[in-house]
């Protein structure tokens, strides 16, 4: 199994362009989400999934839309971006959102560039 | 809403000593309290967790964490540090549905 899988691994964007973060995962969780993580500030999230057809806002949505495609895939679109959307992303899974105790699985994270 | 204040952004130590990493919530409802790893270049891992029951949990790399509800604190703690320890570490606790990070702290290992 690959796990949680993230495309693409680094991207550089001019501010204004538009983008969109894929992730998939393989574990036949239900549950997926998608965080950003600066310097300082531990990981927050931005969207969840907690089941396939439900989408729900973070901590800091703004600026981001979120599609849960289907069971294995959820995707994250800056619609116009801008620097201070500069950061690693990191997309994670767990089998049963309801249950908070589940273990998250998390990829290896988009390292995102706004200039 | 709960939080979780990590109180060590940064600690070096050397191969073979042992390290504390501190972590205090906040809440006053039951909760569910996490530890993750994050190694150099990738994403996080879980360590440990405490649930319920005994409040000393362990990891199978040796780590273990205490959860002590009078001091609303869940602090990790290793004897023996190794090189391959070298990572960044973070404490997170039960938010409703969802998980609030602390931090971090980045442990770094030296010989």
């Amino acid at each position: 199994n690959a796990g949680v899988t993230q495309t693409p691994k680094f991207q550089v964007l001019k501010t204004g362009q538009s983008m969109t973060l894929q992730c998939a995962q393989d574990m036949n969780h239900n549950s997926m989400y998608w965080y950003r993580q600066d310097p300082g500030m531990g990981l927050r999230l931005i969207y969840y999934s907690a089941s396939e057809g439900t989408t729900d806002k973070g901590e800091v949505p703004n600026g981001y839309n979120v599609s849960r495609l289907n069971k294995r895939e959820f995707s994250l679109r800056l619609e116009s971006a801008a620097p201070s959307q500069t950061s690693v992303y990191f997309c994670a899974s767990s089998a049963q959102g309801g249950n908070i105790w589940d273990t998250q699985y998390f990829g290896p994270g988009t390292r995102l560039t706004v200039l | 809403a709960q939080s979780v204040t990590q109180l060590d952004s940064q600690v070096p130590v050397f191969e073979e000593a042992p390290v504390e990493l501190r972590c205090n919530y906040s809440s006053s409802v039951s909760v569910y309290l996490f530890w993750y790893v994050q190694y150099p270049n990738q994403g996080l891992q879980l360590l440990l967790k405490y649930l319920s029951g005994s409040t000393l949990v362990k990891s199978i790399n040796g780590f273990e964490a205490e959860f002590n509800k009078s001091q609303t604190s869940f602090h990790l703690r290793k004897p023996s540090v190794h090189i391959s320890d070298t990572a960044e570490y973070f404490c997170a606790v039960s938010n409703d549905y969802k998980l609030s990070f602390g931090a971090g702290t980045t442990v770094t290992v030296r010989a």
